[in-house]
């Protein structure tokens, strides 16, 4: 098992094109979560699935964004009409179930850099 | 609302000086505080969980522990190499979230 990998690690791309990445989680993970981190700050969380559901948005996600999870494996996140402000690297995360309401820690992918033109 | 507060926002030692980066968080029943270790253009590593007040975990120089308003990560005779942004992280138990929440992290440098 290599981790989380994320594809493509950087896109650059015009303001108003539609980008989509790739996540592909560890393999017995279940649980999987998309992050946008901007410099400076801490990772904020924009959406989470279970398997293939998608259960829970961030508000941070706008009608723009979209996320699936087709199978339960990997993860795609599509950014249509990009604007200059989703500029950031886009963190992908996964981990096992919660246990007795314990967390599980999540591991982190290498991320998606972003560049809007 | 759930909330991380890291300090201080960076901090410079010489090799071999002892410090302590600071977490502050309030949260609504806390499942779990993560610490992760951040290099520059790459993604969080995971470093600890603490999951109750009076926990400590200790990785080589890093020693992390718990209270119930905070967590201190301890890094005991640093090198070069401890260079990092260290982040800390908070999963409570309010409303049906998943989500971390993350402080901005401490950005440490660790000079020779």
């Amino acid at each position: 098992d290599t981790g989380v990998s994320q594809d493509p690690r950087h896109k650059i791309t015009k303001r108003g094109q539609n980008v989509t990445f790739r996540c592909d989680p560890i393999s017995e993970h279940n649980r999987l979560y998309w992050y946008r981190q901007t410099l400076g700050q801490g990772p904020e969380f924009l959406t989470y699935f279970q398997n293939e559901a998608q259960l829970e948005k961030s508000r941070l996600l706008s009608d723009r964004f979209s996320a699936e999870r087709p199978k339960g494996s990997f993860s795609t996140l599509e950014i249509q009409r990009t604007e200059q402000g989703d500029s950031a690297m886009y963190l992908c995360a996964s981990s096992a179930a919660v246990f007795f309401g314990q967390a599980y820690e999540q591991y982190f992918g290498p991320g998606t850099r972003l560049t809007v033109t | 609302e759930d909330q991380v507060t890291q300090s201080p926002e960076a901090l410079r030692l010489q090799e071999g000086e002892s410090s302590s980066l600071n977490c502050s968080y309030t949260v609504s029943g806390l499942r779990g505080l993560f610490w992760y270790r951040q290099d520059p253009g790459k993604g969080p590593e995971f470093l600890f969980t603490l999951y109750s007040a009076g926990e400590e975990k200790e990785k080589e120089r890093l020693k992390a522990t718990l209270t119930k308003k905070e967590s201190f990560l301890h890094i005991t005779a640093p090198k070069p190499e401890d260079s990092a942004t260290y982040l800390c992280a908070v999963k409570g138990y309010g409303g049906a979230t998943n989500k971390l929440i993350f402080g901005t992290g401490t950005l440490l440098a660790v000079q020779p």
